[in-house]
């Protein structure tokens, strides 16, 4: 399979520990995108990397949350002191973009499901 | 401010019914719209977007700047074509990608 894949599909966790994600995008892909999805809403944008720089941040990813992308491939989202709040789907979603308006299109993965009890 | 409004959450038509799935969004300046798709026990993936003017497995979307709408149709529905429709919005030169509620289609024989 060569697209997104997303890596662990599933936690559980307890409120106060630490998590880690991991995105591998679809190879040579230079935007990788973190969003989170709570129930009944649309994906919420987190993040974006260009290569290994992190472009922009929402104001919903705090100060627990900090994300990389060391070299420019894969890239780790860790949550930090998780709360029963930040139980939501992670969505990370990669694209190629040449440039100008409308020509990346973004391939999504399946997500991981982080539950915090 | 981006947003995009999604107003039906669940929308229920027969098999050769048209469906439209309504979307109206507001922004400042150009946008670019979307209309993602997520099929049960799929990841979300395009549908199609307002740049490309295409028609996809049957539907297509006109972006109306005076409604600030871009409503998704089809003609004819096929069973096939129930999932969870997610219409999107991105700003000229930004990448903050923003999605609607979704509409949950369903398709009855």
């Amino acid at each position: 399979d060569t697209g997104v894949s997303q890596d662990p599909r599933h936690k559980i966790t307890k409120r106060g520990q630490n998590v880690t994600f991991r995105c591998d995008p679809i190879s040579e892909h230079n935007r990788l995108y973190w969003y989170r999805q709570t129930l009944g809403q649309g994906p919420e944008f987190l993040t974006y990397f260009q290569n290994e720089a992190q472009l922009e941040k929402s104001r919903l990813l705090s100060d627990r949350f900090s994300a990389e992308r060391p070299k420019g491939s894969f890239s780790t989202l860790e949550i930090q002191r998780t709360e029963q709040g930040d139980s939501a789907m992670y969505l990370c979603a990669s694209s190629l973009a040449r440039g100008g308006p409308g020509t990346d299109t973004q391939y999504f993965g399946p997500g991981t499901r982080l539950t915090v009890l | 401010a981006q947003r995009v409004t999604q107003p039906e959450k669940l929308l229920s038509v027969f098999k050769g019914a048209p469906v439209e799935l309504k979307c109206n969004y507001s922004y400042s300046g150009s946008p670019e719209l979307f209309w993602y798709v997520q099929y049960s026990r799929q990841r979300l993936q395009l549908l199609l977007r307002h740049i490309s003017r295409e028609s996809i497995k049957g539907f297509t979307a006109d972006l109306n700047k005076g409604e600030t709408s871009f409503h998704l149709k089809k003609p004819f529905a096929q069973e096939e074509d129930s999932a969870m429709y997610y219409c999107a919005l991105r700003g000229y030169n930004n990448n903050d990608m923003r999605f609607g509620a979704g509409t949950r289609l369903t398709v009855k024989p």
